[in-house]
């Protein structure tokens, strides 16, 4: 069975303050690892797609990397606005289009 | 674009109501998703479509959970009769191919008391 696993599960950061999150993955074949960001009330906002080892994604103050195992979202330098939940989930070459999702990780930044 | 549209935003009923949940996609989208989110299982994909087809339903919970997309432009999820442990957030989902991420709508909060 696919799981994808999400660390930590809440992270508080002061403005500044750079971090990473983690989502190590066990599936039969990764087709692709994506990120999202969810804000409260709201559905989930695709952030990046990772289709395989050593690739790297940028976007503002998050970059996205993708090992045989894990990924990570690097968050530098975060500001307040940064502040959400974190999802990452996975495709697999048996999961044809569906998505399974990890738990997330909650990022409050204080400014 | 509007974006994915979900109706209501807010729904509480009482146990052993029926509950209809709807849905409307990005234009051009092929693949539809259902997903519910709860704090404790995150978020799980109950059913999805590709062409108004239903592809693979085998995370819809139990016979009390249906979908149907009568056309490209809408779908149902409907719960009868509900329960208090199916309160949670549904998700709709479109995809253009199933490839890329998909675009989320904002959800309906789900209650039953």
């Amino acid at each position: 069975e696919d799981q994808v696993t999400q660390s930590p599960e809440a992270l508080r950061l002061q403005e500044g303050e750079s971090s990473s999150l983690n989502c190590s993955y066990t599936v039969s074949g990764l087709r692709g690892l994506f990120w999202y960001r969810q804000d409260p009330g709201k559905g989930p906002e695709f952030l990046f797609t990772l289709y395989s080892a050593g690739e790297e994604k940028e976007k503002e103050r998050l970059k996205a990397t993708l090992t045989k195992k894990e990924s990570f979202l690097h968050i530098t330098a975060p500001k307040p606005e940064d502040s959400a939940t974190y999802l990452c989930a996975v495709q697999t070459n048996s999961g044809y289009s569906t998505l399974t999702f990890g738990k997330g990780t909650m990022l409050l930044v204080s400014p | 674009d509007a974006g994915v549209i979900q109706s209501p935003r807010h729904e509480v009923t009482e146990m052993g109501q029926e509950v209809t949940l709807r849905c409307k996609p990005i234009s051009g989208h092929d693949y539809l998703f259902w997903y519910r989110q709860t704090m404790m299982r995150g978020l799980e994909l109950l059913i999805y479509f590709n062409n108004n087809v239903p592809i693979d339903d085998s995370g819809m919970p139990e016979d009390r959970f249906s979908a149907k997309m009568p056309n490209a432009s809408f779908s149902t999820l409907k719960i009868q009769p509900s329960e208090p442990r199916d309160s949670a957030v549904y998700f709709c989902a479109s995809s253009l191919d199933g490839n890329y991420g998909y675009t989320f709508g904002s959800g309906t909060r789900l209650t039953v008391v």
